[in-house]
């Protein structure tokens, strides 16, 4: 099966700016997660959807992170202004129904750079 | 509340030496508890999995073991390779659906 797809692979950008990251689940997967992880650190959840609805959202910073899943299937993340202190890889993740015994699938990630 | 403690590294082996890096968990009712991989540039792999006590999970020479009197879930493999050089992660799902990651520990090999 194909793997959870994202784009683009890399982008730079400077402070202030707006940015926004694609991610493509795996096929039928209901739950979709977004994780930022900074060099050196483990993936931090920003948001869970499960379908179109958003499960948990309590670690987004919502002043500047936005994220949505129309459809309940493909998901963007955008920030908007970006600040230095996200420079990071933002990982998307999905699994089959999100139950807590299930792995998540992640995708390559996207990995940021503020200048 | 929920939280993952993992073994700080870097950790550098000699190609066939043995493994083991320490994951310890705080969590409320019955985790599932996970091994993750990281190969550079790429994103999270599941390496093995255990759902409830005493279970083992393996794959690929790696193992753990589910420890709810020790609250762990250490990795080991008896003879590591350079392909096994990677970033390593434990993480545990409370009954719910939200994951916990560790910070990781960095492995090398060296042939």
């Amino acid at each position: 099966e194909a793997g959870v797809a994202q784009s683009p692979r890399y982008k730079i950008i400077e402070k202030r700016q707006s940015v926004a990251f694609w991610c493509n689940p795996i096929s039928g997967h209901a739950t979709l997660y977004w994780y930022q992880q900074i060099l050196g650190q483990g993936p931090k959840l920003l948001i869970q959807f499960q379908n179109n609805g958003v499960v948990d959202d309590s670690q987004l910073p919502k002043d500047r992170f936005s994220a949505e899943r129309l459809k309940g299937v493909d998901s963007t993340l955008k920030i908007q202004p970006a600040k230095l202190e996200d420079s990071a890889v933002y990982l998307c993740a999905s699994s089959q129904t999100g139950a807590g015994d299930q792995p998540q699938h992640f995708g390559d990630g996207t990995r940021l750079s503020i200048l | 509340g929920n939280s993952v403690t993992q073994m700080e590294g870097p950790v550098t082996l000699s190609e066939e030496a043995f493994l083991t890096i320490n994951c310890t968990y705080t969590a409320t009712g019955y985790p599932s508890l996970f091994w993750y991989v990281q190969y550079p540039g790429e994103g999270l792999q599941l390496l093995l999995k255990a759902t409830k006590a005493d279970d083992k999970g393996s794959n690929k020479g790696f193992e753990a073991t589910y420890r709810k009197e020790t609250t762990s879930f250490h990795l080991e493999k008896g003879s590591v390779q350079v392909s096994d050089s990677a970033v390593y992660f434990c993480a545990l799902s409370p009954t719910g659906n939200q994951f916990y990651f560790g910070t990781g520990t960095s492995l090398t090999v060296i042939p």
